[in-house]
């Protein structure tokens, strides 16, 4: 079975503070990606990063930066000089293999709510 | 390039009533997803279209959820008849066909409450 772990439920930080999200997975699969999305207020759900299983680079987006460690099934998510504007909720989501009917089957952690405070 | 469109934005309905959901996805978008998210929660599956045809409707509750693409483009999300564990965001979601783990582009949501 494949499961996604966000532990943090809520954050809150002042601007300008540093701020990482955990996120922790589960699959058996040889053959995965993993995701970050963010929900502003206004719900939709907007996608940040997709890494593949065979991919271990981290990668720095601006004030972005993720950790993508295999040996530790974990892809954690920094945010840099954390701003206002990055108040939401965000979500660590898994594609993996469908079991039965084939193709990749996404799933997503609980999510975790970060505070930015002025 | 327009998003995905999803109407309405919220609905409030009594127990036992019906409601419907529509989606346009992005255009060209060859997979089409809804998903249930209840407050607090991550957004869960509940059915995922391949143009018209369906590849995981695994955690539908068919006694009382439909959904189509007719003709694999826009898409209704239907609850017959509605319970108040139902309350909850119902996000559409599109994708382009990929081998591997796509990229989901997301409608804002319809928000219903059940009363």
């Amino acid at each position: 079975a494949q499961k996604v772990t966000q532990a943090q439920t809520e954050i809150s930080v002042v601007e300008k503070e540093d701020v990482t999200l955990d996120c922790v997975y589960e699959t058996r699969d040889t053959t995965y990606y993993l995701f970050w999305y963010k929900q502003p207020p206004s719900g939709e759900l907007v996608f940040l990063i997709r890494r593949n299983s065979f991919d271990e680079q981290n990668e720095i987006s601006g004030r972005y930066s993720w950790n993508f460690q295999k040996s530790t099934s974990s892809f954690n998510f920094t945010i840099t000089a954390s701003q206002v504007v990055d108040s939401a909720v965000y979500f660590c989501a898994l594609s993996g293999s469908r079991e039965n009917t084939g193709g990749f089957k996404t799933i997503f952690g609980a999510g975790t709510r970060l505070f930015v405070k002025a | 390039e327009a998003g995905v469109a999803q109407s309405p934005r919220y609905k409030i309905i009594e127990k036992r009533q019906s409601v419907a959901f529509w989606c346009n996805p992005i255009s060209g978008h060859a997979t089409l997803y809804w998903y249930q998210q209840i407050l607090g929660q991550g957004p869960k599956l509940l059915i995922q279209f391949q143009n018209n045809g369906v590849v995981d409707d695994s955690q539908l509750p068919k006694d009382r959820f439909s959904a189509e693409r007719l003709k694999g483009v826009d898409s209704t999300l239907k609850i017959q008849p509605a319970k108040l564990e139902d309350s909850a965001v119902y996000l559409c979601a599109s994708s382009p066909l990929a081998s591997g783990g796509p990229i989901q582009y997301f409608g804002a949501g319809t928000r219903l409450s059940v009363l």
